[in-house]
């Protein structure tokens, strides 16, 4: 079974300042990879997605990520953090192209200090 | 653009009651539909995937006699809790997907609180 773990629960880093939240997976084939976030009292939006191709994909408001398979992971980054940034950052794992049943991780909370 | 809604968005009931919640998908046919929880400080669990024409399939911990869901049509679902006590508050949502398209939409999800 596939599982992930964000070692990070909470992260917190000043407006401006660049960022790196830690994903890493576990999973014998090839993962479809995710990222969420989820703003105060509000559902879920993907933030990004990694299928196949180019490992370092591209997301919304200037997030991206990168497929490292060697290392099973699949860090989120962004070049500077803005105070609207502050939510909480899943990362999550499907197994089929299309499969609904995403297995996430545990979520890091990130605070943007002014 | 693809949209999915839950309501109620917010709900609370008494210990031992029931509560119905909707998920609807606009702009696209909803083939699949994935319930989660996200209980108190946790992340989101799987409770049951179901595709129309297709048997509902629940996730270990969770049974279709504590969550019996529905799915009449491509656009519509809706799980109720039954019995529901402390330990099944949460945000419950609704991720809905087109057979057409890899993305799963979620809905902004439904709060339960019980007291």
């Amino acid at each position: 079974a596939q599982s992930v773990t964000q070692p990070d629960a909470r992260v917190t880093v000043s407006e401006g300042a660049s960022l790196q939240l830690r994903c890493k997976y576990s999973y014998s084939g090839t993962p479809y990879l995710f990222w969420y976030v989820q703003y105060p009292r509000q559902g879920l939006q993907l933030l990004l997605k990694y299928y196949s191709g180019d490992p370092v994909v591209q997301g919304v408001n200037g997030f991206e990520a990168e497929f490292i398979k060697s290392n099973s992971s699949f860090h989120l980054r962004k070049a500077s953090v803005h105070w609207s940034d502050s939510a909480v950052y899943f990362c999550a794992v499907s197994v089929n192209y299309g499969n609904e049943k995403i297995t996430f991780g545990a979520g890091t909370k990130l605070t943007i200090k002014p | 653009g693809a949209l999915v809604y839950q309501y109620p968005r917010r709900t609370i009931c008494k210990s031992g009651t029931s509560m119905r919640m909707e998920c609807q998908a606009v702009g696209f046919q909803a083939t699949s539909v994935a319930w989660y929880r996200q209980s108190p400080q946790k992340t989101f669990e799987l409770i049951a995937l179901s595709t129309v024409n297709s048997a509902i399939k629940y996730e270990q911990n969770f049974t279709q006699e504590k969550f019996p869901i529905s799915h009449p049509n491509l656009s519509f679902s809706s799980m109720t809790v039954l019995n529901a006590y402390l330990e099944d508050r949460g945000l419950y949502l609704c991720g809905a997907r087109e057979i057409s398209n890899e993305r799963l939409f979620f809905g902004h999800g439904t709060k339960l609180s019980v007291l």
